[in-house]
């Protein structure tokens, strides 16, 4: 199973643009990149799943570079209500999630 | 219902006890998974149940823990003789194949307290 590396928490103030990547270095030829969001008591969300190049939808931009070894998630103008927790999976199987990138969005 | 339902949503129980844990998925989703989040930590992943089979039960924590799942809908997380370690939540998830592609849809999950 492809191992994820992503920072363990991330500051940023509203309006701004969040950026948040995640290192897949193993990551095999029929895996696919998703991202969840998990806020404080309940279970994680999904919020969007891309396979290369860039996928975008109402809530997010993912952007898988050419090798494949990193994503990064782009949540433009966060509001206070992104402070959540964003998990990086990769793989056939989406079973395992990491400890997630705590990110806190300030007034 | 339009999503996973689980039950209780908190338990407070004495160390010894045995609890169970209730997961009704999203109609027609044939796979099913259980996690465990421990206060501040990531997900765990315990088990999953593709229909009511569960092929790989090695993410079980100890042997204290079982799952079954029946008429490929409503499935049961029993954690015997139950230990103050055993306190956390209780996600449950459930998609509409073997999450390969596409999305989990995650319940509010079981708050268990252990005292």
């Amino acid at each position: 199973l492809a191992k994820t590396t992503q920072p363990i928490s991330m500051d940023s103030y509203e309006g701004q643009e969040v950026n948040i990547t995640c290192s897949h270095n193993n990551i095999a030829t029929n895996d696919y990149i998703t991202w969840y969001q998990q806020f404080p008591s309940q279970g994680p969300r999904f919020i969007i799943q891309g396979y290369k190049t860039k996928v975008t939808n109402e809530v997010a931009s993912l952007f898988i570079p050419a090798d494949r070894k990193s994503s990064t998630l782009s949540l433009p103008r966060v509001s206070l209500s992104d402070t959540a927790v964003y998990y990086c999976l990769v793989g056939p199987d989406m079973l395992t999630f990491g400890g997630g990138t705590r990110l806190m969005v300030k007034p | 219902g339009a999503g996973v339902s689980q039950s209780p949503s908190n338990k407070v129980t004495e160390k010894g006890k045995d609890v169970e844990l209730r997961c009704d998925p999203i109609s027609g989703h044939t796979a099913l998974y259980w996690y465990r989040q421990r206060l501040g930590q990531g997900l765990e992943f315990l088990i999953y149940f593709q229909g009511n089979s569960a092929p790989d039960k090695s993410g079980l924590p100890s042997d204290r823990f079982s799952a079954e799942r029946t008429g490929e809908s409503v499935s049961t997380l029993t954690i015997q003789r139950t230990q103050q370690e055993d306190s956390a939540v209780y996600l449950c998830a459930s998609s509409l194949e073997l999450a390969m592609t596409g999305e989990l849809f995650f319940g509010e999950g079981s708050r268990l307290t252990v005292l």
